[in-house]
């Protein structure tokens, strides 16, 4: 059961444009949210994130929106730039038995073309 | 700080074989986690340790175990490898679990695993 989703594996836009990254969740008790980033080789590094208690985060080119009624959120980036190619993870957090449970969705690669 | 460092990056095993892997975590951190990534599937959870103690494990047959070490090193395994083993397993430290849902990861660069 794929508790975070996200339905677009790849996604092509023009440098200069604004990029949307969509993720869905299905469990309401998920209190964070984060976006991590991942270069070919590399491990992911952390984006952004942003708390249940809010609807949008921003930091830079990156602001990070949140429709809890709908348990979706995006990551917009504007500008696009060619070295924000990469895979992009949503990822969400809940406080469970003692300990935060972090689950990983499955990914979405993001192309900035020149 | 050194980062994240995961040992061997590459490895080519065959089927039955099994298998180490091994993590060193940001100095300081003392929690450690393991995923496997797979096209289409994203960053699945195997587990995580704290204090030498797993914590939490998820959805991945006994084949795979890990254990962690009093200065925080980790190590998983897996036995009697298999062809859909073949797979990037990633390692991620953090400072402490706690209850903040922001307690960032800090991701090693993974060991591309290859069963043939």
């Amino acid at each position: 059961d794929q508790q975070v989703k996200q339905n677009s594996p790849s996604l092509s836009v023009q440098e200069g444009r604004i990029s949307i990254l969509n993720c869905d969740y299905t469990n309401s008790m998920f209190d964070y949210f984060l976006w991590y980033k991942k270069y070919p080789a590399e491990g992911p590094t952390f984006l952004i994130s942003i708390s249940s208690i809010k609807d949008k985060n921003e930091d830079g080119r990156f602001t990070v929106f949140l429709n809890k009624s709908a348990k979706h959120l995006s990551l917009h980036i504007v500008p696009s730039q060619p070295g924000d190619s990469a895979v992009y993870f949503c990822a969400a957090s809940v406080y469970s038995g003692g300990y935060q449970k972090v689950t990983f969705g499955t990914g979405t690669k993001l192309q900035v073309i020149p | 700080k050194a980062g994240v460092t995961q040992t061997p990056r590459y490895l080519i095993k065959t089927r039955g074989q099994q298998v180490t892997l091994s993590c060193s975590p940001i100095s300081g951190h003392r929690s450690v986690s393991w995923y496997q990534q797979t096209p289409g599937q994203g960053l699945q959870f195997l587990f995580e340790y704290f204090s030498e103690t797993q914590r939490n494990k998820g959805n991945f047959p006994g084949r795979f175990s890990g254990r962690q070490f009093s200065n925080s090193r980790s190590e998983m395994n897996v036995s009697t490898l298999e062809l859909g083993d073949s797979a990037l397993y990633l390692c991620a430290s953090s400072l402490v679990p706690g209850t903040s849902g922001s307690n960032e990861q800090f991701f090693g660069p993974g060991t591309r695993l290859t069963v043939l």
